[in-house]
């Protein structure tokens, strides 16, 4: 596997349903991200990691639980979701990012996505 | 806070003609990056061109380049040439000069017709 990978591509669940969704990347990165993209909005960021440590909480709410176990890994633990969550969620990483105070500007590297339809 | 602004939800251009995608952008700071992304029909978010403000010169990749007006707070994406690969969505993007945080615009959906 090279690049950003994410599992599972697709997921359709129930609003009282548990899942998670995983990203990994294999470029030796520091920095992961969270990103929903919605239909005709922009993309939102929703977590960042960095060294494992999360540095940013854009406002999520507590039904996503993100888990961050070392720097090449990321989760996002899904549970009682509504109708609204349904989006295509991405995953990202970059090196010496997510503002640990090193060096920024730096490209992130985007997974192909988990499209989530919640029922 | 800062914002992207991406005026045309949608361009089309004929294959090996040029095309120009707009983006202004808001911000108080005085050092940071830009950026165009594309997504084509994968979902794969590919980089296609980054700027650094404090660099005059602007930047180019073969086919793509940016014309970057600092003071007009303009990022525009040309595209010379295209190619009937070249269709996707395009997502102009700001990173401040301190974290790497990403705004991204609303995205220009771009169809090369043959």
């Amino acid at each position: 596997e090279t690049g950003v990978t994410q599992t599972p591509r697709h997921l359709v669940m129930g609003m009282t349903n548990k899942k998670s969704l995983k990203c990994e990347q294999h470029l030796g990165h520091n920095a992961m991200y969270w990103y929903k993209q919605s239909a005709k909005k922009p993309l939102e960021l929703m977590f960042v990691y960095n060294f494992k440590e999360q540095t940013e909480n854009n406002s999520v709410p507590s039904r996503f639980s993100p888990e961050c176990p070392n720097s090449s890994h990321l989760f996002l633990h899904l549970h009682t979701l509504q109708p609204e969550d349904s989006a295509l969620y991405l995953c990202a990483s970059s090196q010496d990012g997510g503002g640990g105070g090193g060096v920024t500007g730096n490209e992130q590297f985007f997974g192909p996505g988990t499209r989530l339809t919640v029922l | 806070a800062q914002t992207v602004t991406q005026s045309q939800p949608e361009m089309s251009v004929q294959e090996a003609e040029t095309v120009t995608l707009s983006c202004t952008y808001d911000t108080s700071e005085s050092n940071y990056y830009l950026f165009w992304y594309k997504q084509p029909p994968s979902r794969q978010m590919i980089l296609v061109i980054r700027q650094e403000a404090y660099k005059q010169q602007n930047a180019t990749e073969n086919r793509f380049s940016v014309n970057f007006q600092k003071a007009a707070k303009s990022f525009s994406l040309k595209i010379s040439d295209s190619q009937l690969g070249d269709t996707a969505m395009y997502f102009c993007a700001f990173m401040g000069p301190s974290g790497s945080r990403l705004t991204f615009g609303e995205g220009t959906q771009l169809t090369v017709n043959p």
